[in-house]
């Protein structure tokens, strides 16, 4: 039973144009929701996160939002750049018990 | 180097031999992690470790075992590997004191079991 999940398997976007990555979760006592980047032959590495008290956390050209009556978060990178290029994982926590929705690919393209 | 340091990155093993992965870490961080990662389904927490005398089973626990010989090392164990256990595995620490829930991955260990 997968409490986080990200629909899109990938996503493809021009250099420059917005990147919307979307993740739906289903456990309403999540309390802290994160986005990792995982380039490959590596690790994923933490991004970005939002507390379940806010709507929106920005940082840089990273700004996360979140609807919680929804139960949906999206990742929005403006201006999208070809480093950007990854697999992006949701996360969400309950008491450090973290579960991983199963990643967005995202190409950037120049 | 890595803070979190995997070893071995890559391995190939049989059906029914024991397998240990192991992890070590320089962040000091009391709390360990151990995810597996497979193709459309994201990582799977296997276990969890708050510090040396505390183990957790995570979702998927069944067929693996845990050691947590000190602060900075946590190893997982397969005891009679199985081909469906064929997946990329990574540790993870976090932070205690700050608690954001961000967790800091080593590079992972690739698992092929025949």
């Amino acid at each position: 039973d997968q409490q986080v999940k990200q629909n899109s398997p990938s996503l493809s976007v021009q250099e420059g144009r917005i990147s919307i990555l979307n993740c739906d979760y289903t456990n309403s006592m999540f309390d802290y929701f994160l986005w990792y980047k995982k380039y490959p032959a590596e690790g994923p590495t933490f991004l970005i996160s939002i507390s379940s008290i806010k709507d929106k956390n920005e940082d840089g050209r990273f700004t996360v939002f979140l609807n919680k009556s929804a139960k949906h978060l999206s990742l929005h990178i403006v201006p999208s750049q070809p480093g950007d290029s990854a697999v992006y994982f949701c996360a969400a926590s309950e008491n450090n018990d973290m579960r991983f929705g199963a990643g967005t690919r995202l190409t950037v393209k120049p | 180097d890595a803070d979190v340091t995997q070893t071995p990155r890559n391995r190939i093993t049989k059906t029914g031999k024991r397998i240990m992965l192991e992890c070590s870490q320089t962040k000091g961080h009391d709390r360990m992690y151990w995810y597996r990662q497979d193709p459309g389904l994201g990582l799977r927490l296997i276990y969890y470790s708050f510090d040396v005398k505390d183990i957790n089973k995570g979702e998927i626990s069944d067929g693996y075992s845990v050691s947590r010989q000190a602060q900075a090392k946590f190893s997982l164990s397969l005891e009679s590997a199985i081909p469906n256990q064929t997946a990329l595995y990574f540790c993870a620490t976090s932070d205690l004191v700050h608690n954001t829930g961000e967790l800091f991955f080593g590079e992972g260990s690739r698992l092929t079991v025949l």
